[in-house]
Order: structure tokens, then C-alpha cells, then sequence
């Protein structure tokens, strides 16, 4: 059964960093984009990451590049987004998905919550 | 960016059928995908490629549409079908629309 769990959301000051993971399951991690997607509360969905199988190429849309860093390590089955200098727009649910070669996301993980706050 | 358009919301009565629409700033040729969000879960895919069913998702679901217009339909709509319902398209760089929230009469 494919899993995807995220953890290490929480409550942090506006320009603080956090770093979330994503631990996979049930799938050949290394052969995989993963994807992480936010939705702030009450709104829509926002992709935020990608990172290819091996993690050699990385893409981010305006609204995050420069702050964000996503990573993978095909070892342990985990996926990472590093975010520096969060503003409070970036308060939302953070979701990691498993990419699909068509580009569709098939499989997420629970979310976890990330609040930018002072 | 590839804007993605959806209609707000819709209500329907249990056994109708209901079309939920997505239409494309640009062609995206047959890169649309479609989720369903139920109240504080993740989103499930529910079609993939504008008109392939997900494994396990209810032959209920149907999508079709190419270029900018894409149409998701259910037929017939169940009482678990409430949820948002939201278009992707993958033809570039990841968008989605603004959801349509579906609601039960």
C-alpha cells in the first residue's frame, strides 16, 4: 500500500525557517517525482515543489523560489522541504504527492500545518 | 501560468446527474487531472488525462475534454459525493483551479 506521511509543521515566526519531511512507503521512493502542494485555510490548492526521481532537478513556482528547497534521499525513503523566511502567507497545509510521469499527483500524504505567526 | 476556471458551487438532488466544468486559460491538450476533497481530508484523484478513471474511484465519474474545455460528470450523484471537486493541468508548470464546492439538495 503506497504511504506518504508528513511531518514537522507547527507554529513559527514570520522569517523563521522549517524544514517538513515526507516518509514513503509501499513504492520505489528513487523512481518517483515527489510533490509538495499547500492549501491555506478555507482556500484552494497551491503546488509549491517538485523534484525529480533522483533528485537532480528541482522546480518551484515564483510565489516560493529562493525561500523554498525541496530534497529527496532515495536511501531512507524520505522526501524534505526546507522553507527559510516564511511569511505569514505561507501559513497552509502542506501536502507531499507522489508524481505521476503525466503529471497528475496520485497519491498524498494527511498534510501537515504550517502557521506563520507572531 | 496556465489559469484553470471552475465554477463556484452547484446543487443537486441524490440520482441527478451533474457536470462540473474546468476551462483553460491556454490548451493543455489533454493534461487535465481532477480531485475530489472531502471537509479535512487530502485530496484523491479521481481522473487522470482528462477522461481515464482512477483504479477504485466509481464508474459514477467521468471526464472528457480536450484543449481548454474540460468537463468532470457524475452520473448518478450519491449523498457522499459533497465535496470540492478541483481541475489540474500538467501541461506546464502545476495549476489547479479554484475548486467548485458540490453540495446535496
Amino acid at each position: 500500500e503506497v504511504q506518504l506521511v508528513e511531518s514537522g509543521g507547527g507554529l513559527v515566526q514570520p522569517g523563521s525557517p522549517l524544514k517538513l519531511s515526507c516518509a514513503a512507503s509501499g513504492f520505489t521512493f528513487s523512481s518517483n517525482w515527489l510533490n509538495w502542494i499547500r492549501q491555506a485555510p478555507g482556500k484552494g490548492l497551491e503546488w509549491v515543489a517538485s523534484i525529480n526521481p533522483d533528485g537532480s532537478s528541482t522546480y518551484y513556482p515564483d510565489t516560493v523560489k529562493g525561500r523554498f528547497v525541496v530534497s529527496k534521499d532515495n536511501a531512507k525513503n524520505t522526501g524534505y522541504l526546507q522553507m527559510n523566511n516564511l511569511r505569514s502567507e505561507d501559513t497552509a497545509m502542506y501536502y507531499c504527492a507522489r508524481g505521476e510521469p503525466g503529471g497528475w499527483f496520485a497519491y498524498w500524504g494527511q498534510g501537515t500545518l504550517v502557521t506563520v505567526s507572531s | 501560468d496556465t489559469v484553470l476556471t471552475q465554477s463556484p458551487a452547484l446543487a443537486v438532488s441524490p440520482g441527478e446527474r451533474v457536470t462540473i466544468s474546468c476551462r483553460a486559460s491556454e490548451s493543455v491538450s489533454t493534461l487535465m487531472h481532477w480531485y475530489q476533497q472531502k471537509p479535512g481530508q487530502q485530496p484523491t484523484l479521481l481522473i487522470y488525462l482528462a477522461s481515464n478513471l482512477e483504479s477504485g474511484v466509481p464508474a459514477r465519474f467521468s471526464g472528457s475534454g480536450s484543449g481548454t474545455d474540460f468537463t468532470l460528470t457524475i452520473d448518478p450523484v450519491e449523498a457522499d459525493d459533497t465535496a470540492t471537486y478541483y481541475c489540474q493541468q500538467s501541461w506546464n508548470d502545476p495549476t489547479f483551479g479554484a475548486g467548485t464546492k458540490l453540495e446535496l439538495k
